[in-house]
């Protein structure tokens, strides 16, 4: 099984500050690499596929880049409607894999 | 509009048997992959297993080989997820998705099916 290890898992920001989150996998994945959102009491979203393709309707601010094991995931100014769990996940013949998620908080 | 819609919350005993399912409407649902995954409370996202349900080729995450069975009926496109005997630990939101292979994402979830397994 291949592992993803996203970090922080959690952190806080102010309005308008840029976010970073990363995901490592434990071993090469390409770029088969996607970023969901989620809100509470909600399914997850697709946000970012081939770790740096932008979902059809999500807004630019949101961003992904890496290939093979690290990869990055980034608001570039972080909105109240922001607040959320991020997941990493990676795709490898059919097994999935999610990471740990990161709860992004306003300070 | 694709949808996938899923069956009621589910309040349980350990031991009892349970079949949870996710009707898919709005797209050919004999073409794509359908997943479930597990949320439990407070917790992440964690990948149980696939169909195909134009073949029911099924794969499962290692970690819940065994414990539950997927499978579907694709003449009333819906895909199921069953227990054969609940533990308390099974507690949890599932969720099924659809499972794109171009790009290789979850594009569409279901709402989610609150199981509760309790004594």
């Amino acid at each position: 099984d291949i592992q993803m290890t996203q970090s922080p898992s959690s952190l806080s920001a102010s309005v308008g500050d840029r976010v970073t989150i990363t995901c490592q996998a434990s071993q090469d994945i390409s770029n088969y690499l996607n970023w969901y959102q989620q809100k509470p009491g909600k399914a997850p979203k697709l946000l970012i596929y081939d770790a740096s393709n932008l979902e059809t309707g999500v807004p630019s601010r949101f961003s992904g880049s890496g290939s093979g094991t690290d990869f990055t995931f980034t608001i570039s100014s972080l909105q109240p409607e922001d607040i959320a769990t991020y997941y990493c996940q990676q795709y490898d013949n059919l097994a999935l894999t999610f990471g740990g998620g990161t709860k992004v908080e306003i300070k | 509009e694709v949808q996938l819609v899923q069956s009621g919350a589910e309040v349980k005993k350990p031991g009892e048997s349970l079949k949870i399912s996710c009707k898919g409407s709005g797209y050919s649902f004999t073409s794509y992959w359908i997943g479930w995954v597990r949320q439990m409370p407070g917790k992440g996202l964690e990948w149980m297993g696939i169909i195909y349900p134009g073949d029911s080729d099924t794969r499962y995450s290692p970690s819940f080989q065994g414990q539950v069975t997927i499978s579907a009926d694709k003449s009333i496109s819906t895909a199921y997820l069953q227990w054969s005997s609940l533990k308390a630990s099974d507690t949890a939101m599932y969720y099924c998705a659809r499972l794109q292979v171009v790009p290789a994402a979850i594009d569409y979830w279901g709402q989610g099916t609150l199981v509760t397994v309790s004594s």
